[in-house]
């Protein structure tokens, strides 16, 4: 990858496994996270939003579970394909700001 | 699918000398942002822009960076005078409504490399 992932966590899977990728953000008035994916020169990419009023969202083989106790976020892919290697990033919006603010990223390796 | 387009694609500029990244945002866009990226770490906001004038920005866009949105369709990026630590993907966003209310579109990005 060219602009990311030089000292990213990385997490390797199998083709047609499971993925979960975790995300501790910061702020407790953060109301509306989101997970992007960004892949190799290009930019970040919407995946999944969830609001603070919820603790869980599915999508297409994608689901986002929200624990605002712990300020955690987790994004899971289900039956992981090759196209998802990628490195995500979750990001959130503080209440009443007009900002994302990105996590560090992991990078998801996928093996055939 | 609507995109989000960025000029150049990469820039290579000698310390000092000014930069325009140039941006043409989804049509029916309001809301437009500037992300920056410096190698090997986080996206980093750097304004908002709603308007015609900015509505927010990071302690990061200081003043030899100013934007503009000079006619309907480009919103641009400037940098006065660059400074090695400017080097970074520099990436435009825009948003039918504010962050807060609405998926931002990214753009694919402009490399800028300051020697």
């Amino acid at each position: 990858g060219e602009s990311v992932g030089l000292h990213l966590p990385t997490l390797s899977v199998q083709e047609g496994d499971n993925s979960i990728i975790n995300c501790a953000y910061s702020n407790s008035a953060s109301d509306y996270f989101i997970w992007y994916k960004q892949e190799s020169g290009k930019g970040p990419q919407f995946i999944i939003d969830i609001r603070s009023n919820m603790d869980k969202r599915q999508g297409q083989r994608v689901t986002v579970l929200l624990n605002k106790t712990v300020k955690h976020l987790s994004l899971q892919i289900a039956a992981t394909q090759p196209g998802d290697s990628a490195v995500y990033f979750c990001a959130e919006i503080l209440y009443n700001t007009d900002k994302l603010i990105f996590g560090t990223g992991t990078r998801l390796q996928v093996f055939p | 699918e609507p995109e989000v387009t960025q000029t150049p694609s990469h820039q290579v500029t000698q310390m000092g000398q000014e930069v325009i990244l140039r941006c043409v945002p989804i049509s029916n866009h309001l809301y437009f942002y500037w992300y920056r990226q410096i190698l090997g770490q986080k996206v980093e906001f750097l304004v908002s822009f709603y308007n015609n004038e900015i509505s927010e920005k990071s302690e990061i866009f200081d003043d030899q960076f100013s934007v503009e949105r000079p006619d309907g369709s480009n919103f641009t990026l400037k940098i006065r005078s660059t400074k090695l630590e400017d080097s970074a993907m520099y990436f435009c966003a825009s948003s039918v409504s504010a962050s807060g209310a609405n998926v931002l579109t990214f753009g694919a990005g402009s490399r800028l490399t300051v020697l």
